[in-house]
């Protein structure tokens, strides 16, 4: 367990309302992410951040934004809902390399939050 | 640009079979490679993993090994069971390793 919340867990919202999703973590990670999930694309990431107020853009980031003003929390704000955007969305984080060897840099994955825009 | 691509699913088997999923990838330099696993409902779930060439990864009766000369990470299992029944995500970290690469999933179906 990576110490990975994310909420809210459902949400069904209008097209054109703004949304946050929030992902929140304990363990003090610099690189959190996120990623949309879709039948047959996988997982794409969305943003990314590499530690407080510093993020870049993924594959697919038009339509969203991302904030990080502590080192805990990632937001993922919808600014203007579309239906192309119902999907269920994945936060992530990256350990830190140990002075015990190489790392390799495997993502450790939240619960998911499952988002329908009507 | 760096990329995974697996088989399409759904793979339906009989408690008991053999199982393999197959993977394989592009990418620049030595990435390290990852099979991921979902069960309905919940997130993913790192399941194996290898980070160099010939490496092989095991965990819960499944192994992979990175084989570069065939730019391949294949999942297998001897004898499968109906809980493993879920969607396998085969995935890579890019050489700058701030980003994951994951192939579009295959569903496994295991029959009593």
């Amino acid at each position: 367990d990576a110490g990975i919340t994310q909420s809210p867990r459902h949400k069904v919202t209008e097209t054109g309302t703004p949304v946050t999703l929030r992902c929140h973590q304990t363990e003090n990670h610099r690189y959190m992410y996120w990623y949309r999930q879709d039948p047959g694309h996988g997982l794409r990431l969305i943003h990314y951040s590499y530690g407080v107020k510093d993020t870049d853009k993924g594959e697919v980031s038009d339509g969203y934004s991302v904030s990080r003003s502590k080192t805990e929390d990632f937001l993922l704000t919808l600014e203007s809902a579309t239906s192309s955007q119902t999907s269920v969305y994945f936060c992530a984080i990256r350990p830190q390399p140990t002075r015990l060897g190489p790392s390799s840099y495997e993502q450790y994955f939240g619960p998911g939050t499952r988002l329908t825009v009507t | 640009g760096d990329s995974v691509t697996q088989m399409e699913g759904p793979v339906t088997l009989s408690e008991e079979a053999f199982l393999t999923i197959n993977c394989t990838y592009t990418a620049t330099g030595y990435p390290s490679l990852f099979w991921y696993v979902q069960y309905p409902g919940e997130g993913l779930q790192l399941l194996l993993k290898a980070t160099k060439a010939d490496d092989k990864g095991s965990n819960k009766g499944f192994e992979a090994t990175y084989r570069k000369e065939t730019t391949s990470f294949h999942l297998e299992k001897g004898s499968v069971q109906v809980s493993d029944s879920a969607v396998y995500f085969c995935a890579l970290s890019a050489n700058n390793f701030n980003k994951f690469y994951f192939g579009s999933g295959t569903k496994l179906n295991v029959k009593p």
